[in-house]
């Protein structure tokens, strides 16, 4: 168990419409990152938020949008789905955002667009 | 553009005998880390060991170990005394500050019996 903790562990879903994953990251983890799995495109960096702030941007689409609360949560919101958003949705935390810092992942979130 | 290159898609190896899962990256950055992360077919990525850019000596956690050759930008995983437990994609990332990560495709590893 890493200690992050993501829900819901399963979605499915219609096209069109709109989800929300959440996560809780690790006990005195400031970084959240959101990633994508999907069997075509691999692993790819979605998104990062340190400490209640938005640091970097990978491969999010302009449909997706994400943000980290206060108490350091944060939930990936995904609108007007399309069947190609149909994967597997981590997320990880890390102390800080150094190059050194591991990123412990979350059981993920298998979403199904259909 | 970071690239993590892992040209094995697939790999068996005998219980208990030891095998290479092979990992290159591409970077300018002075400052970088090298992981490798297991994911069973059950789905979660599991951290297995880390390397530092400035690390002198190749780490070793249990039954893995990274043989991290610099100027090759090469980060090898060796897993030793193979298990029947240990059948599952591995997959190497390197960070930079900032800590994006970028993934490897990743190796299928059975093990066999």
């Amino acid at each position: 168990d890493s200690g992050v903790t993501q829900t819901p562990k399963h979605l499915i879903t219609a096209t069109g419409q709109r989800v929300t994953l959440r996560c809780s990251p690790r006990s005195g983890d400031l970084s959240v990152y959101w990633y994508q799995q999907s069997l075509d495109q691999g692993l790819q960096f979605l998104i990062q938020y340190y400490n209640g702030e938005e640091r970097a941007k990978g491969n999010i689409l302009e449909r997706f949008s994400a943000q980290q609360f206060p108490d350091l949560h944060s939930e990936l919101n995904l609108s007007s789905l399309e069947l190609g958003d149909s994967a597997l949705y981590f997320c990880a935390s890390s102390p800080g955002w150094g190059a050194e810092d591991t990123q412990y992942f979350g059981p993920g979130t298998r979403l199904t667009v259909l | 553009a970071q690239k993590i290159t892992q040209t094995q898609p697939g790999m068996f190896v005998q219980e208990k005998e030891a095998v290479t899962l092979d990992c290159t990256y591409d970077t300018s950055d002075p400052s970088y880390g090298l992981f490798w992360y297991k994911q069973p077919s059950s789905g979660e990525m599991i951290f297995l060991i880390y390397q530092g850019s400035y690390d002198q000596q190749n780490a070793t956690e249990g039954r893995y170990s990274l043989n991290f050759q610099k100027a090759r930008k090469s980060a090898n995983l060796v897993i030793s005394a193979s298990q029947l437990g240990d059948s599952a994609m591995y997959f190497c990332a390197q960070s930079r500050t900032g800590n994006q990560f970028y993934f490897g495709t990743g190796t299928s590893l059975t093990v066999i019996p």
